[in-house]
């Protein structure tokens, strides 16, 4: 069974950093795009980054450009998405998900997310 | 700056057929947008639907069908049920990695 399970999300302060991580199973990682895409209280979902498993990206959103960074582990079923100057609107719940294919022919399997906030 | 545009709520009636469409504020929306569409209910991770504009994901009934009409994307509903009320995101490649969502339509069903 294919899983995605996001972990770090916590309450920070405006301007701080945080460091969310992704651990997937079940099927083979390396052959497959990932995106992070976040939703905010109220809001629909928002495509943040993605990456392909054959060597592009990672691209991202104009609007975390500059501020968020996303990786895949070296040796790890693993994907990580650093996250810098954080500001009250990044308060969000975060999804990393599978693509149906080496990168965007539609997205497949969603994690469960987990949640950032960003407040004083 | 493109936007991805969704009706903001529909109404079906019980075994009827509803579509929901998916466009672009500048421009059409062909297969190489590899459009997409996801169900959400309150509280839930989004559910895979359709991608690649056609294809159904495993597991969705087969009263979910993706198109393309005219210039936008499109998804039906045929033989709506009461738990098909729900409501539903389409994402679009833009191309160069970047991957858009749309504002997604509240499907009622009365």
């Amino acid at each position: 069974e294919v899983q995605l399970l996001e972990s770090g999300g916590v309450l920070v302060q405006p301007g701080e950093s945080l460091r969310l991580s992704c651990a997937a199973s079940g099927f083979t990682f390396s052959n497959f795009g990932v995106s992070w895409v976040r939703q905010g209280p109220g809001k629909g979902p928002e495509w943040l980054s993605g990456i392909s498993s054959s060597g592009g990206g990672p691209y991202y959103a104009d609007s975390v450009k500059g501020r968020f960074t996303m990786s895949r582990g070296t040796s790890e079923n693993t994907l990580y998405l650093q996250m810098n100057s954080l500001r009250a609107e990044d308060t969000a719940v975060y999804h990393c998900v599978k693509h149906q294919s080496s990168y965007y022919h539609g997205f497949d399997v969603w994690g469960l997310g987990t949640t950032v906030s960003v407040s004083s | 700056q493109t936007v991805v545009t969704q009706e903001s709520s529909l109404s079906v009636s019980p075994g009827a057929t509803v579509t929901l469409t998916c466009g672009l504020s500048s421009g059409s929306v062909s297969t190489t947008n590899y459009p997409s569409w996801y169900q959400q209910n309150p509280g839930q991770s989004p559910r895979t639907l359709i991608y690649s504009t056609t294809s159904r994901s495993s597991g969705v009934p087969d009263r979910f069908s993706g198109s393309i009409l005219g210039k936008k994307a499109a998804l039906t509903i045929t033989g709506a049920q009461a738990d098909d009320e729900s409501t539903y995101y389409c994402v679009l490649y833009m191309g160069s990695g970047v991957v858009l969502f749309g504002g997604g339509t509240k499907l009622t069903v009365l």
